[in-house]
């Protein structure tokens, strides 16, 4: 089953505005991550948030987490058309003691209009 | 330093047949887990091996089993195909240290007739 759930499903930009996403999740975390795919090929991972963070940066990318609402946002500034890609945000730890595996939501469809 | 590879690319199967897809880890990664993807969802956790041992496995039967070599490569193995078992199927590998990054692979498409 979905751990998280991203939204929007689909979200389409011009080229040089901000993407937001946002990820929901159910249940305690130790981690977040964020992962872009490409056209249904293989993962690449964006950044990774720790329960105890609020805030992360990596050049255009700012993530924020809100444990108290179980929710992450990332923002993409100054959009590109390569920036295109479905975008995952991913889930490891937790009850259970689950820290061994990463529980993803369905995604977002990013597209970045030239 | 490599990433992580998988073979094949693209695998067509008839349903009842048996599946070998192959991963090999990220240099100086001992941990590979495996994940299937279907079409418009997100990765779904198969089962993670450590040094040779499953080391969590997710809701998926007993016809998904895989191995991990001394070389920390990995295979996963699906017997008697279903059609429902047609999806991408991602490998990823990490660290041990619990929460780590997980770097993935490009992926095996599997289409099960």
């Amino acid at each position: 089953s979905q751990q998280g759930e991203e939204d929007p499903q689909a979200l389409s930009i011009q080229e040089g505005e901000n993407a937001t996403m946002n990820c929901s999740y159910k249940t305690s975390i130790n981690n977040l991550q964020w992962y872009r795919q490409n056209s249904g090929r293989g993962l690449v991972h964006l950044i990774l948030i720790r329960s105890n963070e609020r805030e992360k940066h990596s050049g255009r990318l700012r993530v924020t987490l809100d444990t108290s609402k179980k929710s992450s946002s990332l923002l993409i500034t100054a959009s590109r058309a390569a920036d295109t890609a479905s975008y995952f945000c991913a889930t490891d730890g937790g009850s259970g003691g689950s820290n061994y595996k990463l529980t993803f939501g369905k995604g977002t469809l990013l597209t970045v209009n030239p | 330093e490599t990433g992580v590879t998988q073979s094949p690319t693209h695998l067509i199967k008839t349903r009842g047949q048996q599946v070998t897809l192959r991963c090999s880890s990220q240099s100086g990664h001992n941990t590979v887990s495996w994940y299937q993807q279907a079409l418009g969802q997100g990765p779904q956790f198969i089962f993670q091996y450590y040094r040779e041992e499953e080391n969590g496995r997710g809701n998926f039967p007993p016809r998904f089993s895989g191995l991990q070599f001394p070389n920390y490569s990995s295979e996963l193995n699906v017997n008697a195909l279903e059609l429902d078992d047609s999806a991408l199927y991602l490998c990823a590998s990490s660290l041990t240290s619990p929460g780590g990054t997980q770097y993935f692979g490009p992926g095996t498409r599997l289409t099960v007739l």
